[in-house]
Parts: C-alpha cells; sequence; structure tokens
C-alpha cells in the first residue's frame, strides 16, 4: 500500500487561507469515509484535527475544515494563525490497513 | 480521557527483537469500542501505522510489516504490548502509542512516544 500523496508545503499570510490536498486510490481515500488529519509540532506527538472526513474534535477551532471528492481529501484552515505552522498527516482507513499521507509543512509568512 | 505512556528500551542491537510496552491510564483498555494502536515514525520522516489490537486479542498488522510483529494485551496491568523482530537500522524511530477509535477511523489520543535507536 503506497503512501497518500500531499503537497511538500503550503503557506499562507495569517488570517488568509490555505488548503492541503491527500490523494490515494479507490481502495482507501476513494473506498472508505475515515480519512482523519493530524497535526504536528516539531518534538511533539501528532494531534488529531479532522475524523471521518470533516468531523472536528472538541477544542479544535473551527478554522479548520476537511471534505473529500473523489479519491482525494482536503484540509482546510482558514483564518491562518501562527501557532497553526507545522507537519499536517492525512491518513486513511484501507481495509484492515491504515495509510498515512506523506505531510505537508505549512508555514504561516 | 484516557492517557498513554510508551515505555521500554531506548536502544536495540540489528537483527535483535524490539519491545514496548503501553501503560494505559484514565480508562480501562477492556473499553469498547477502543482498539490499540502503535504507529511510528522515523527521524525527519513521516508516519507509519504498525499495527491494532483488540482487548480481546484481535490484530491486524500492517502488511509491510506483518511477518516481524506481534501485539498483545494484559488487561489486568491495562498494558499493551509491541513485539518487532529482526530489526534493522530501518526500524530507528519514534514509536507512538494510540488509541485506534472502533478499528477503523481514527487515532486519538496518542501517547507521547518513546525513542528507538537499531544500532550496534
Amino acid at each position: 500500500q503506497s503512501a497518500l500523496t500531499q503537497p511538500p508545503s503550503a503557506s499562507g499570510s495569517p488570517g488568509q487561507s490555505v488548503t492541503i490536498s491527500c490523494t490515494g486510490t479507490s481502495s482507501d481515500v476513494g473506498g472508505y469515509n475515515y480519512v482523519s488529519w493530524y497535526q504536528q509540532h516539531p518534538g511533539k506527538a501528532p494531534k488529531l484535527m479532522i475524523y471521518e472526513v470533516s468531523k472536528r474534535p472538541s477544542g479544535v477551532p473551527d478554522r479548520f475544515s476537511g471534505s473529500k471528492s473523489g479519491n482525494t481529501a482536503s484540509l482546510t484552515v482558514s483564518g491562518l494563525q501562527a501557532e497553526d505552522e507545522g507537519n499536517y498527516y492525512c491518513s486513511s482507513y484501507a481495509g484492515s490497513n491504515y495509510v498515512f499521507g506523506t505531510g505537508t509543512e505549512v508555514t504561516v509568512v | 480521557q484516557v492517557q498513554l505512556q510508551e515505555s521500554g528500551p531506548g536502544l536495540v542491537k540489528p537483527s535483535d527483537t524490539l519491545s514496548l510496552t503501553c501503560t494505559v491510564s484514565n480508562g480501562s483498555i477492556s473499553s469498547s469500542p477502543y482498539y490499540w494502536g502503535w504507529i511510528r515514525q522515523p527521524p525527519g520522516k513521516g508516519l507509519e501505522w504498525i499495527g491494532s489490537i483488540y482487548y480481546s486479542g484481535n490484530t491486524y498488522y500492517s502488511p509491510s510489516l506483518k511477518n516481524r510483529v506481534t501485539m498483545s494485551v494484559d488487561t489486568y496491568n491495562n498494558q499493551f504490548f509491541l513485539h518487532l523482530t529482526s530489526v534493522t537500522a530501518a526500524d530507528t524511530a519514534f514509536y507512538y502509542c494510540v488509541v485506534d477509535e472502533d478499528g477503523y477511523n481514527h487515532f486519538d489520543p496518542w501517547g507521547q512516544g518513546t525513542p528507538v535507536t537499531v544500532s550496534s
């Protein structure tokens, strides 16, 4: 099972929006509505930001939103803030297996 | 909320077996619908799911690691374990234990992670 494809980097100014794509196949992203997104700051464990494509855990700001179309899922961060900088990983269930994305480094410029 | 803490040797010799323990607190390892999983991250690289186990002992492993991975559960002590055999330098990574929601959904929460280096 290959890793899901994400852009290596994304950036935006404070207050702007940034969208990260996560492309898989019909065996993972396209086949299940179990796509999740994780934020990781340097030296820290990843933190769940979005699950089941578009649901937000309690405590995650509503600036974070998720969607999916076909084999591609997306994470949008609106109203970028300095603390949103970090690495973001998508993940998808793939039938008794999980696949992670290659990761995207988000920079607030 | 459930809390997870990994423990184990930070240095393992090539060809040996890597063994890690995850201790669960503020909750029972027998709680449904939780599975309990392991995820690793090589230095400077991305995340890789290793496998997940239900408290009954039902397991499922990454296809790329299944020949070397064994996971087990100790419900009495609220712990679960990872054993990875025949390790090489490629197994050097931060290892995280996680709650695997439903066994097919998402991972939350995560332990703080523990570094493991494979070197002679």
